[in-house]
């Protein structure tokens, strides 16, 4: 079993430009997360989707945030008009689809430095 | 947004002590996970817990989920260097987001 993916793993991008960010799953797993992490934090939920559903926004989730999963497989975080706040890593999760254990497998991170 | 109470903060220790971290909420929760983050990567998962009361070990790991249901520790035995890093609780609720907790940064001295 292969882990979750997220590419790229690094972006630098200047203020008000556009960045997305990607996030492959483990396979068969049905419930992807997005999670944001500031330095010195612990991660904080986003969004989540159950196959290509979004499911849950979080407030953090701002206007200038949207995700997709449109297929129900991988999915994608756009943030438009970037900001110097949006500067953290992005992380993703999944989760299997069968039984009751809940546990939430994490990507490496995509870390956005916005200048 | 909400993150859960984590102490201590910090840890310096020299290879061989054992380890102990706890993890508080104002919430009751279903599940506690504990993860381990390595700069620049995402966490991976320790252990999971289910039920209140509930001791689980994995390797020189062991956790407990608190019987009240908010609170949850982490004991790390005969610490190795390779143990550094940061170690996050996290608190679900159901089957729904994590909750995490604010970490503890460990670092262990040979």
């Amino acid at each position: 079993d292969t882990g979750v993916s997220q590419n790229p793993r690094h972006k630098i991008t200047k203020r008000g430009q556009n960045v997305t960010f990607r996030c492959d799953p483990i396979s068969e797993h049905n419930r992807l997360y997005w999670y944001r992490q500031t330095l010195g934090q612990g991660p904080e939920f986003l969004t989540y989707f159950q196959n290509e559903a979004q499911l849950e926004k979080s407030r953090l989730l701002s206007d200038r945030f949207s995700a997709e999963r449109p297929k129900g497989s991988f999915s994608t975080l756009e943030i438009q008009r970037t900001e110097q706040g949006d500067s953290a890593m992005y992380l993703c999760a999944s989760r299997p689809r069968q039984g009751k254990r809940y546990e939430q497998y994490f990507g490496p991170g995509t870390r956005l430095t916005v200048t | 947004g909400q993150q859960l109470n984590q102490s201590p903060q910090s840890m310096f220790i020299q290879e061989g002590e054992d380890v102990s971290m706890n993890c508080t909420s104002s919430s009751i929760f279903n599940t506690w996970l504990w993860y381990k983050q390595d700069p620049g990567e995402g966490p991976v998962l320790l252990i999971a817990l289910y039920k209140a009361g509930e001791l689980t070990s994995n390797g020189r790991l062991t956790a407990q989920f608190g019987i009240t249901r908010k609170d949850s520790f982490l004991n790390i035995s005969a610490s190795i260097p390779s143990d550094v890093g940061i170690y996050f609780c996290a608190g679900q609720l159901w089957d729904d987001k994590l909750i995490f907790g604010t970490g503890t940064r460990l670092q262990v001295f040979p």
